[in-house]
């Protein structure tokens, strides 16, 4: 089954523990993104990955990092998370084609920071 | 700017058909996609236009004029499982941009 998946679900943690949410796509797509999102603000672009070893930052990286060793998997690392950082997180990936758009996104990870 | 701008809700009855309005301003906009979001869920993609005029998928169409920089979903024969978040979002070259979403509401 074509899925993005995204590990772990939920996570309590304290201000300053470096953490990781990894996302895993099993369809071979290049391109993969992270969002945040928050009440009535939409989905909000962190970084993306236009493929293995390219990155680049969205509209709010300021406090994150990302990988891209491998096409599967697109880890977002917080190194020292803070309040502001409490949100729903999502991992999206894309194979563009010019034609169609679809991103296909994991299942979210809810992530608050004390 | 690259913001996009759609209304916060929308209340329609069951059956009827709803239009849910998104203009747009981007520079090297290249596309506009509409999403779907279910609460507790993760966004479903429902539509893309990339060229002006309809695209039509079963109940659901989405429109686009670039001149106008606006752009419209449609969702016809409305049903309960309709109620949830739809998104436009701007697509141009890799950067994503979401609107801040329409809650809609579809009653019995």
């Amino acid at each position: 089954e074509a899925q993005v998946t995204q590990n772990p679900r939920y996570l309590i943690t304290v201000t300053g523990k470096k953490l990781t949410v990894t996302c895993s796509q099993n369809m071979n797509h290049e391109y993969m993104s992270w969002y945040r999102q928050d009440p009535g603000l939409g989905l909000r672009q962190i970084y993306y990955s236009m493929n293995v070893e390219v990155t680049d930052k969205g509209d709010v990286p300021e406090g994150y990092k990302v990988s891209r060793k491998e096409k599967r998997n697109f880890p977002l690392i917080l190194e020292s998370p803070s309040p502001n950082q409490t949100s729903l997180y999502f991992c999206a990936s894309t194979q563009t084609s010019g034609v169609t758009d679809t991103q296909y996104f994991g299942p979210g990870t809810r992530l608050t920071v004390l | 700017g690259q913001s996009l701008e759609q209304p916060s809700e929308v209340t329609a009855v069951e059956g009827a058909i709803v239009q849910i309005n998104c203009t747009y301003q981007t520079s090297g906009f290249y596309g506009l996609s509409w999403y779907q979001q279910h609460d507790g869920g993760a966004p479903t993609f429902l539509s893309y236009n990339a060229l002006d005029g309809l695209e039509e998928t079963g109940r659901f169409s989405s429109f686009l004029s670039r001149s106008d920089s606006y752009g419209y979903l449609l969702l016809q024969e409305l049903q309960m499982k309709d109620s949830a978040s739809y998104f436009c979002v701007r697509t141009g070259g890799f950067k994503t941009i979401f609107g801040a979403g329409t809650r809609l509401f579809v009653k019995a």
